[in-house]
């Protein structure tokens, strides 16, 4: 059980394209979703905390107009990474728990890249 | 101080032998705390979960939690060459939205 899922798992793309990433939890209702980003040799960074039905919660630093998050369901949440450029690239992974105080569990991650 | 410190190096152990992990962690109220393992170009899969002071044992894997000392491990067992990856310790917030805390993660190197 608790299974995550997340696509694609590879994006390459032209700068200012934007790019949308989605996490499904497929046989969980998952009240808040996670998304991180991590760079290489580095650990994860929570960008923000989505919550279904409502604004998400944006980590220090991360600009929410560019990093655009949807939680329309209880089973998806999707980021949007507009006019993505070069530095954008990076490893995403989304999770989600099943209730609260229980583990974080991950989906397999988009990597994305920006030409 | 950051909120979840691992700060050993990488770490190679022979075949067969017992890998030791350390984690500290600043939030005192902290109640939740987990181990990940992420290999080279994968996602984190949780491989612990430990929530009161004490010893959690799960096949080759021991946990061991200590509050007091704000202080959380991960042994490793018999290691095996599949157990070479980076192991991530995460601390769940005390309050606020379920957020989780991660070190920088331990990469351990299994020698056969």
């Amino acid at each position: 059980g608790a299974v995550v899922s997340q696509h694609p798992s590879w994006v390459i793309c032209k700068s200012g394209t934007s790019v949308k990433i989605e996490c499904r939890s497929l046989d969980f209702q998952a009240t808040t979703m996670f998304w991180y980003r991590q760079f290489p040799k580095q650990s994860l960074m929570l960008m923000a905390t989505s919550n279904e039905g409502s604004k998400a919660t944006y980590e220090q630093g991360v600009e929410k107009d560019k990093f655009l998050i949807n939680h329309a369901s209880l089973t998806l949440s999707t980021l949007t990474v507009t006019s993505a450029h070069p530095e954008d690239s990076s490893f995403y992974i989304c999770s989600a728990t099943v209730v609260q105080n229980q583990p974080q569990h991950f989906g397999d991650g988009t990597r994305l890249s920006i030409l | 101080q950051k909120e979840v410190e691992q700060n050993s190096g990488p770490l190679s152990v022979p075949e067969g032998a017992i890998a030791s992990l350390n984690c500290t962690y600043s939030d005192r109220g902290s109640q939740s705390f987990f181990w990940y393992r992420q290999y080279s170009g994968k996602s984190p899969e949780l491989i612990m979960s430990i929530y009161s002071n004490g010893d959690k044992e799960d096949g080759r894997f021991t946990a061991q939690l200590n509050k007091a000392s704000q202080y959380v491990s991960l042994l490793i067992r018999d290691s095996q060459p599949s157990d070479s990856a980076t192991y991530l310790c995460a601390v769940r917030a005390a309050r606020g939205n379920n957020r989780l805390a991660f070190g920088k993660g331990n990469q351990v190197v299994v020698i056969p």
